[in-house]
């Protein structure tokens, strides 16, 4: 009930395109989404977060869908750049951040 | 600093020998966090810290891994007598407190054990 799942594993898309990444939990006590990426080398940076009281959120070319009732939530990279070749974590937390739990990660490959 | 700072940035050492990691969080955060990330994987929780209390430690992967904060900053993670297992990125992260703000990651400590 702690896990968060994250689909796919790897992703390959080209200079332009939309890519998308896949989460989901159980625990209905998780009320905290953020996104995370990383860069070789690099701590994990955060990106874009949500909590469940919006159904999306957008900054910039990112984009935060949520749907609760099918404890889902997926990020979306508008408009991809090779610039965001990276490694991308969903995680999810309680109110009282006690239960931080992320992902596996999404390795992105934006080809040029 | 403007960042969470971790040092050393890497450590090589040979199995047997104990190791010691340091982080020191954002100034103001209270809460810290240690994760363990091997070559390609995800994050492994291992400890949090509000203040310097920390209350669960069921997530340190064997008695050989223990850790410290005192006076509300700096923690330092311990690893005696290493396995070449515990090879890995050690990360830790700071937040204003538990459950408030986002987790911030320092560059973490790449450890090898021979």
């Amino acid at each position: 009930q702690q896990q968060v799942k994250q689909s796919p594993q790897s992703l390959i898309v080209q200079k332009g395109g939309i890519s998308i990444i896949n989460c989901a939990y159980e625990n209905t006590a998780f009320d905290y989404f953020p996104w995370y990426q990383q860069f070789p080398g690099k701590g994990p940076a955060l990106l874009i977060a949500i909590r469940p009281d919006v159904s999306e959120k957008k900054e910039g070319r990112f984009t935060i869908s949520f749907n609760k009732s099918a404890k889902q939530f997926s990020l979306h990279i508008m408009d991809s750049q090779p610039g965001d070749s990276a490694t991308y974590f969903c995680a999810a937390s309680d109110n009282y951040g006690q239960n931080f739990v992320f992902g596996p990660g999404t390795r992105l490959s934006v080809l040029p | 600093g403007a960042g969470v700072s971790q040092s050393p940035s890497n450590k090589v050492t040979e199995k047997g020998k104990d190791v010691e990691l340091r982080c020191d969080p954002i100034s103001g955060h209270t809460a810290l966090y240690w994760y363990r990330q091997s070559l390609g994987q995800g994050l492994e929780f291992l400890i949090y810290f509000q203040g310097n209390s920390a209350p669960d430690k069921s997530g340190l992967p064997s008695d050989r891994f223990s850790a410290e904060r005192t006076g509300g900053s700096v923690s330092t993670l311990t690893i005696q007598r290493t396995q070449q297992e515990d090879s890995a990125v050690y990360l830790c992260a700071s937040s204003w407190m538990m459950g408030e703000g986002p987790q911030h990651f320092g560059d973490g400590t790449r450890l090898s054990i021979l």
